[in-house]
């Protein structure tokens, strides 16, 4: 089945580690993005992708970095996580079709602390 | 700048009783406004979208209205059902553009 995956689901991890944030989609999109959300507050797009060897910075200013090797994979790296970034992570994907919008993935709640 | 906007946080409704959530948007260069509907620690699912060149899309309980002069757009849900207790987002974009703008959603409750 055509979906869009993210792992893990939650994490709490400690000030300064490295962490990476998976998805992978199976639809063969090759528009992806990562949104961050935080509760009662709208979705703000911090990475998006349009293609292989292509990412871009979106709106909201984010230490994240982003990688899109394979058409299917968009890991999101954090190289020291802070307590700032506590967050819900939103990893989402689109064939460009604009009345079909975005297929998002479950989320990552991320917690730093 | 909030290029779209949904004013209320949240809304309690009886079951069987219709749900209207609104939405307003200030660009009007948007063409598609799209409805997600998202459950707690889960990614926002696709509902129901609409173009600019009509101004009414109905599929099932849900139909979205669009009002262009207004710059508004709402959602009717009927008759509502506790499995829709949720938080409803809208979304806009432009053709060409590939991203979309999100409102800060509506928390829905639907009350058995």
């Amino acid at each position: 089945e055509a979906d869009i995956y993210q792992t893990p689901r939650y994490l709490v991890i400690g000030t300064g580690k490295k962490i990476t944030l998976e998805c992978s989609q199976t639809m063969g999109h090759d528009k992806m993005y990562w949104y961050q959300q935080d509760p009662g507050m709208e979705l703000h797009l911090i990475h998006y992708s349009y293609g292989v060897n292509s990412t871009e910075k979106g709106d909201l200013s984010s230490e994240s970095t982003v990688s899109r090797i394979r058409t299917e994979h968009f890991p999101l790296t954090l190289e020291s996580a802070r307590p700032s970034h506590t967050s819900q992570y939103l990893c989402a994907s689109s064939s460009g079709t604009p009345v079909y919008g975005y297929t998002f993935g479950s989320g990552t709640r991320l917690t730093v602390v | 700048d909030q290029q779209v906007k949904q004013n209320s946080p949240s809304l309690s409704v009886q079951e069987g009783r219709i749900s209207i959530l609104n939405c307003d948007y200030t660009n009007s260069m948007f063409d598609y406004f799209l409805w997600y509907k998202k459950y707690p620690a889960e990614g926002p699912t696709f509902l129901i979208s609409i173009s600019s060149i009509k101004d009414k899309n109905e599929d099932g309980r849900f139909t979205v209205f669009l009002n262009k002069s207004a710059k508004h757009l709402s959602l009717h849900i009927v008759p509502s059902q506790p499995g829709d207790s949720a938080v409803y987002f809208c979304a806009a974009t432009t053709s060409g553009t590939y991203k979309y703008i999100f409102g800060t959603g509506t928390r829905l409750k639907v009350l058995a």
